[in-house]
């Protein structure tokens, strides 16, 4: 069974560029999470999502930052209009909707750079 | 979620076994505890999760407290690779999902 897949792993992208970050959840999961981590500190929440629905979106910053999680396909991260601040890793995790705690542990993914320029 | 607390830091000898404390003294009755450890560069990896009894698998041992106000994850035998933060969430888990808090964790740093 595969694990959380990411990518791309690493993206670099100039100041006012656009950057998209995709991630497949692990087989059978369909809440996925999205988690940043600035460089030297700790993993912060950005968003909740479910298959066409964001359940929690508190930790995203109000502007330039988006995500879906569409009925097919992986969910995507998506930061407009890039800044140097913006550059962390961004991590993706994913559980199954079943309430029973063995199965609602969250798995994360290998994360995905970014750099700006 | 109820809040954490867990020492900064802690070093192990290679081969011993590292005890890892997390204080959740505010922890309601449908909070599990999970502890969660990230590598260097890599993304979280799940260890191990618990309600009120021990657990066990193949990467570790969590211990919690009869009054569930304290934890201990227990790697038997540290190695060189269990260098990593280590992460003590307490979480309800229901069908809504619910996301992990991280805090700032233990960083574990085992020496040969």
């Amino acid at each position: 069974n595969a694990g959380v897949m990411q990518n791309p792993r690493h993206l670099v992208r100039r100041r006012g560029q656009e950057a998209r970050l995709r991630c497949s959840p692990m087989k059978g999961h369909s809440h996925v999470y999205w988690y940043r981590q600035l460089p030297e500190e700790g993993l912060k929440f950005m968003v909740y999502l479910q298959k066409e629905n964001i359940i929690d979106e508190s930790g995203m910053p109000k502007e330039r930052f988006s995500a879906e999680f569409p009925k097919e396909g992986p969910s995507i991260l998506r930061i407009q209009q890039v800044v140097r601040g913006d550059s962390a890793a961004y991590f993706c995790a994913s559980s199954p909707s079943t309430g029973h705690s063995s199965g609602n542990t969250i798995y994360f993914g290998e994360g995905s750079w970014l750099t700006v320029v | 979620d109820a809040k954490t607390t867990q020492p900064p830091s802690m070093d192990c000898a290679e081969g011993r076994a590292a005890n890892l404390p997390c204080n959740h003294s505010t922890i309601s009755g449908n909070e599990y505890v999970y502890w969660y450890r990230q590598i260097h560069s890599q993304g979280p990896q799940y260890i191990i999760h618990g309600l009120k009894n021990n657990e066990t698998n193949e990467m570790a041992s969590l211990i919690i407290t009869e009054d569930r106000k304290s934890s201990t994850l227990i790697l038997p035998h540290a190695t060189l690779r269990d260098t990593a933060v280590y992460y003590c969430i307490v979480r309800v888990v229901n069908n809504a999902g619910n996301m992990l808090t991280f805090g700032g964790g233990t960083r574990l740093m085992v020496k040969p």
